[in-house]
Protein backbone atom coordinates (compact mmCIF):
# COMPACT_ATOMS: atom_id res chain seq x y z
CA UNK A 1 0.00 0.00 0.00
CA UNK A 2 0.77 3.49 -0.84
CA UNK A 3 2.53 5.89 2.15
CA UNK A 4 0.26 9.03 2.88
CA UNK A 5 1.35 12.11 4.34
CA UNK A 6 -1.50 14.26 6.35
CA UNK A 7 -0.74 17.43 8.73
CA UNK A 8 -0.22 16.68 12.10
CA UNK A 9 -3.33 19.19 13.23
CA UNK A 10 -5.58 21.36 11.69
CA UNK A 11 -8.56 24.12 13.00
CA UNK A 12 -11.82 24.71 11.97
CA UNK A 13 -14.68 26.90 13.27
CA UNK A 14 -18.07 25.37 13.85
CA UNK A 15 -19.99 25.59 10.86
CA UNK A 16 -17.39 26.82 8.44
CA UNK A 17 -16.14 23.76 5.99
CA UNK A 18 -12.97 21.85 7.03
CA UNK A 19 -10.87 20.75 4.14
CA UNK A 20 -8.59 17.78 5.19
CA UNK A 21 -5.13 17.49 2.88
CA UNK A 22 -3.73 14.52 2.16
CA UNK A 23 -0.51 13.54 -0.36
CA UNK A 24 -0.14 10.24 -2.08
CA UNK A 25 2.14 10.42 -4.59
CA UNK A 26 3.49 6.82 -4.66
CA UNK A 27 -0.26 5.46 -5.41
CA UNK A 28 -0.61 2.93 -7.92
CA UNK A 29 -3.30 2.67 -10.70
CA UNK A 30 -5.40 0.23 -8.95
CA UNK A 31 -5.37 2.02 -5.60
CA UNK A 32 -8.11 3.43 -4.21
CA UNK A 33 -8.05 6.91 -1.51
CA UNK A 34 -9.87 6.09 1.53
CA UNK A 35 -10.55 8.22 4.63
CA UNK A 36 -11.30 6.96 8.04
CA UNK A 37 -12.01 9.18 11.31
CA UNK A 38 -11.47 8.61 14.83
CA UNK A 39 -13.09 9.75 17.81
CA UNK A 40 -11.60 9.99 20.96
CA UNK A 41 -12.28 6.40 22.30
CA UNK A 42 -14.50 5.20 19.65
CA UNK A 43 -13.66 3.02 16.86
CA UNK A 44 -12.81 4.40 13.64
CA UNK A 45 -15.40 4.79 10.78
CA UNK A 46 -15.34 4.85 7.42
CA UNK A 47 -16.09 8.16 5.66
CA UNK A 48 -15.86 8.14 1.92
CA UNK A 49 -13.46 6.30 -0.73
CA UNK A 50 -12.54 7.02 -4.34
CA UNK A 51 -10.51 5.92 -6.94
CA UNK A 52 -10.12 9.07 -9.51
CA UNK A 53 -13.24 10.63 -10.05
CA UNK A 54 -14.41 13.02 -7.02
CA UNK A 55 -17.07 11.57 -4.18
CA UNK A 56 -19.63 12.58 -2.20
CA UNK A 57 -21.70 11.31 0.64
CA UNK A 58 -23.91 12.11 3.68
CA UNK A 59 -20.77 12.70 5.21
CA UNK A 60 -18.36 14.72 3.38
CA UNK A 61 -16.92 15.26 -0.41
CA UNK A 62 -13.42 13.63 -1.58
CA UNK A 63 -11.55 15.64 -3.79
CA UNK A 64 -8.85 14.09 -5.65
CA UNK A 65 -6.27 15.53 -8.25
CA UNK A 66 -6.10 14.81 -11.67
CA UNK A 67 -2.71 12.85 -11.37
CA UNK A 68 -3.90 11.31 -8.45
CA UNK A 69 -1.31 12.02 -6.07
CA UNK A 70 -3.04 13.96 -3.70
CA UNK A 71 -6.43 14.89 -2.48
CA UNK A 72 -8.76 16.59 0.54
CA UNK A 73 -11.43 15.19 2.11
CA UNK A 74 -14.15 18.25 2.84
CA UNK A 75 -16.47 18.59 5.51
CA UNK A 76 -18.79 21.21 4.10
CA UNK A 77 -20.23 22.42 7.85
CA UNK A 78 -18.20 21.08 10.18
CA UNK A 79 -20.02 20.47 14.01
CA UNK A 80 -17.90 19.98 17.54
CA UNK A 81 -18.79 16.28 16.85
CA UNK A 82 -16.72 16.02 13.86
CA UNK A 83 -13.20 16.99 16.08
CA UNK A 84 -12.01 13.63 15.73
CA UNK A 85 -8.56 12.18 13.86
CA UNK A 86 -8.92 12.06 10.40
CA UNK A 87 -6.56 9.30 8.69
CA UNK A 88 -6.01 8.85 4.75
CA UNK A 89 -5.66 5.19 2.98
CA UNK A 90 -4.38 4.07 0.16
CA UNK A 91 -4.99 0.68 -0.83
CA UNK A 92 -6.91 -1.53 -3.85
CA UNK A 93 -10.45 -2.09 -2.78
CA UNK A 94 -10.59 -5.50 -2.33
CA UNK A 95 -9.37 -8.19 -0.24
CA UNK A 96 -8.89 -8.89 3.71
CA UNK A 97 -5.42 -7.78 4.10
CA UNK A 98 -5.06 -4.99 7.27
CA UNK A 99 -5.41 -1.41 7.27
CA UNK A 100 -2.80 0.63 7.58
CA UNK A 101 -2.92 3.97 9.46
CA UNK A 102 -0.43 6.95 10.06
CA UNK A 103 -0.31 9.05 12.15
CA UNK A 104 -3.39 10.94 10.71
CA UNK A 105 -4.95 14.52 11.40
CA UNK A 106 -6.10 16.08 14.10
CA UNK A 107 -8.96 18.15 13.74
CA UNK A 108 -10.60 20.60 16.13
CA UNK A 109 -13.41 22.24 15.52
CA UNK A 110 -14.17 25.20 17.97
CA UNK A 111 -17.46 27.24 18.91
CA UNK B 1 -27.01 1.35 8.89
CA UNK B 2 -24.16 -1.42 9.75
CA UNK B 3 -23.91 -2.47 13.06
CA UNK B 4 -20.74 -3.49 14.45
CA UNK B 5 -21.48 -4.78 18.96
CA UNK B 6 -18.80 -5.85 20.98
CA UNK B 7 -19.50 -7.46 24.06
CA UNK B 8 -17.85 -5.29 26.44
CA UNK B 9 -16.79 -1.37 26.17
CA UNK B 10 -14.26 -1.88 29.45
CA UNK B 11 -13.01 -4.86 30.83
CA UNK B 12 -10.48 -5.59 33.69
CA UNK B 13 -9.15 -9.23 34.07
CA UNK B 14 -6.04 -10.58 36.15
CA UNK B 15 -2.51 -12.10 34.66
CA UNK B 16 -3.60 -15.67 33.58
CA UNK B 17 -7.18 -15.42 33.05
CA UNK B 18 -9.13 -16.35 29.82
CA UNK B 19 -10.41 -13.75 28.33
CA UNK B 20 -13.27 -13.81 26.05
CA UNK B 21 -14.18 -10.67 23.48
CA UNK B 22 -17.69 -11.03 21.47
CA UNK B 23 -18.14 -9.31 17.96
CA UNK B 24 -21.55 -9.12 16.09
CA UNK B 25 -22.43 -7.68 12.99
CA UNK B 26 -25.79 -7.45 11.25
CA UNK B 27 -24.87 -6.71 7.94
CA UNK B 28 -24.02 -10.18 6.75
CA UNK B 29 -20.40 -9.38 5.66
CA UNK B 30 -18.39 -12.07 5.06
CA UNK B 31 -15.08 -10.77 6.11
CA UNK B 32 -14.23 -10.05 10.16
CA UNK B 33 -11.09 -8.86 11.83
CA UNK B 34 -9.73 -8.40 14.84
CA UNK B 35 -7.21 -5.36 16.16
CA UNK B 36 -5.45 -4.09 18.74
CA UNK B 37 -4.75 -0.11 19.04
CA UNK B 38 -1.72 1.21 21.29
CA UNK B 39 -0.63 4.45 21.25
CA UNK B 40 2.09 5.21 18.98
CA UNK B 41 1.78 1.91 17.72
CA UNK B 42 -1.33 2.60 15.58
CA UNK B 43 -3.84 -0.14 14.37
CA UNK B 44 -2.59 -3.91 14.35
CA UNK B 45 -4.34 -7.03 12.86
CA UNK B 46 -4.47 -9.85 14.76
CA UNK B 47 -6.82 -12.02 13.08
CA UNK B 48 -9.15 -12.01 10.54
CA UNK B 49 -11.96 -14.24 9.07
CA UNK B 50 -13.51 -14.77 5.45
CA UNK B 51 -16.35 -16.99 6.15
CA UNK B 52 -17.70 -19.06 9.00
CA UNK B 53 -14.74 -21.36 10.53
CA UNK B 54 -12.49 -19.81 8.56
CA UNK B 55 -9.36 -17.66 10.27
CA UNK B 56 -6.06 -16.42 9.03
CA UNK B 57 -3.22 -14.77 11.59
CA UNK B 58 -2.31 -10.93 11.43
CA UNK B 59 0.61 -9.46 12.44
CA UNK B 60 0.34 -10.07 15.99
CA UNK B 61 -1.23 -13.01 16.61
CA UNK B 62 0.87 -14.47 19.52
CA UNK B 63 -1.27 -15.19 22.14
CA UNK B 64 -4.88 -14.76 21.36
CA UNK B 65 -6.93 -17.44 18.99
CA UNK B 66 -10.32 -17.04 17.41
CA UNK B 67 -13.84 -18.42 16.79
CA UNK B 68 -16.07 -18.41 14.16
CA UNK B 69 -18.92 -20.45 14.60
CA UNK B 70 -21.35 -18.42 12.92
CA UNK B 71 -21.14 -15.67 9.98
CA UNK B 72 -22.03 -12.58 11.96
CA UNK B 73 -19.96 -13.40 15.28
CA UNK B 74 -16.23 -13.74 15.92
CA UNK B 75 -14.50 -14.11 19.04
CA UNK B 76 -11.12 -13.38 20.27
CA UNK B 77 -9.91 -15.33 22.86
CA UNK B 78 -6.97 -14.39 25.13
CA UNK B 79 -6.08 -17.66 26.46
CA UNK B 80 -3.79 -16.30 29.56
CA UNK B 81 -4.13 -12.72 29.81
CA UNK B 82 -0.90 -11.02 30.05
CA UNK B 83 -0.03 -7.42 31.07
CA UNK B 84 1.30 -6.54 27.87
CA UNK B 85 -1.91 -7.32 26.49
CA UNK B 86 -3.60 -4.27 28.00
CA UNK B 87 -5.14 -2.82 24.89
CA UNK B 88 -8.27 -1.17 22.78
CA UNK B 89 -9.44 -4.14 20.93
CA UNK B 90 -11.25 -3.19 17.92
CA UNK B 91 -13.46 -5.56 15.62
CA UNK B 92 -14.51 -4.94 12.17
CA UNK B 93 -16.33 -6.53 9.42
CA UNK B 94 -16.42 -5.74 5.56
CA UNK B 95 -17.73 -7.25 2.16
CA UNK B 96 -15.55 -9.73 0.61
CA UNK B 97 -14.76 -7.73 -2.25
CA UNK B 98 -14.90 -4.20 -0.31
CA UNK B 99 -12.15 -5.19 2.18
CA UNK B 100 -10.86 -1.88 2.23
CA UNK B 101 -14.32 -0.37 3.62
CA UNK B 102 -14.03 -2.07 7.20
CA UNK B 103 -17.31 -1.11 9.84
CA UNK B 104 -15.47 -1.09 12.93
CA UNK B 105 -17.35 -1.48 16.79
CA UNK B 106 -16.91 0.72 18.91
CA UNK B 107 -14.11 -1.05 20.77
CA UNK B 108 -13.23 -3.41 23.90
CA UNK B 109 -10.34 -1.50 26.27
CA UNK B 110 -9.37 -4.17 28.37
CA UNK B 111 -6.73 -3.98 31.63
CA UNK B 112 -5.27 -6.96 32.04
CA UNK B 113 -3.41 -6.69 36.32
Amino acid sequence: DAKTTQPTSMDCAEGRAANLPCNHSTISGNEYVYWYRQIHSQGPQYIIHGLKNNETNEMASLIITEDRKSSTLILPHATLRDTAVYYCIVRVVEGYSTLTFGKGTMLLVSP
Amino acid sequence: DVKVTQSSRYLVKRTGEKVFLECVQDMDHENMFWYRQDPGLGLRLIYFSYDVKMKEKGDIPEGYSVSREKKERFSLILESASTNQTSMYLCASSFISGGGTQYFGPGTRLLVL
